[in-house]
């Protein structure tokens, strides 16, 4: 079955800093979704891509999709405490598969 | 304010006790969805349903049952037959008419003493 896999599991940056996560999927996905969950606290839809190639940006978080549209990538710039959490991307129709996420801490 | 409603918040059982989760939602969504989250291990599928009086497994239904009586509820039972049940669970709705993507709700947290 379809396999949503993302790296790094862990990523821990100083406050200021930019950094990347990325999701990598073995089969060709019709959209991708990227979710935030703060620590103790739930997920929460950040953004949909579903174009070959499309890049979106929210402030300091650009999300792209590749052009197979089989990964995506999660670049934040001028790291946050605010964006502590874990970044979840997830693919598919109906039966939405999760990565395991990459949980960000900032050190101030 | 619609949202999706889980309770309890934290549940205890005891080994051999069957303990069900209760999902409520007002959004009018048309598939729910629970998943089970283990530290480092992402989100996993247990069961969805797309609607009323239907579901469909996903990849780990083993030892847990869901029904869909109604639109607004989707509850999910833990068996004694789950293995390792000791977990924090998330319930979902998706609106098919609209952008087609997850509502969750808070979560449960199950602990199996």
């Amino acid at each position: 079955g379809q396999q949503v896999m993302q790296i790094p599991q862990y990523q821990h940056v100083q406050e200021g800093e930019d950094f990347t996560t990325y999701c990598n999927s073995s089969t060709t996905l019709s959209n991708i979704q990227w979710y935030k969950q703060r620590p103790g606290g739930h997920p929460v839809f950040l953004i949909q891509l579903v174009k070959s190639g499309e890049v979106k940006k929210q402030k300091r978080l650009t999300f792209q999709f590749g052009e197979a549209k089989k990964n995506s990538s999660l670049h934040i710039t001028a790291t946050q405490t605010t964006d502590v959490g874990t970044y979840f991307c997830a693919g598919g129709d109906y039966k939405l598969s999760f990565g395991a996420g990459t949980t960000v801490t900032v050190r101030a | 304010d619609g949202g999706i409603t889980q309770s309890p918040k934290y549940l205890f059982r005891k080994e051999g006790q069957n303990v069900t989760l209760s999902c409520e939602q007002n959004l009018n969504h048309d598939a729910m969805y629970w998943y089970r989250q283990d530290p480092g291990q992402g989100l996993r599928l247990i069961y969805y349903s797309q609607i009323v009086n239907d579901f469909q497994k996903g990849d780990i239904a083993e030892g847990y049952s869901v029904s869909r009586e109604k639109k607004e509820s989707f509850p999910l039972t833990v068996t004694s037959a789950q293995k390792n049940p000791t977990a924090f669970y998330l319930c979902a709705s998706i609106d098919y008419a609209g952008a087609n993507v997850l509502t969750f709700g808070a979560g449960s947290r199950l602990t199996v003493l």
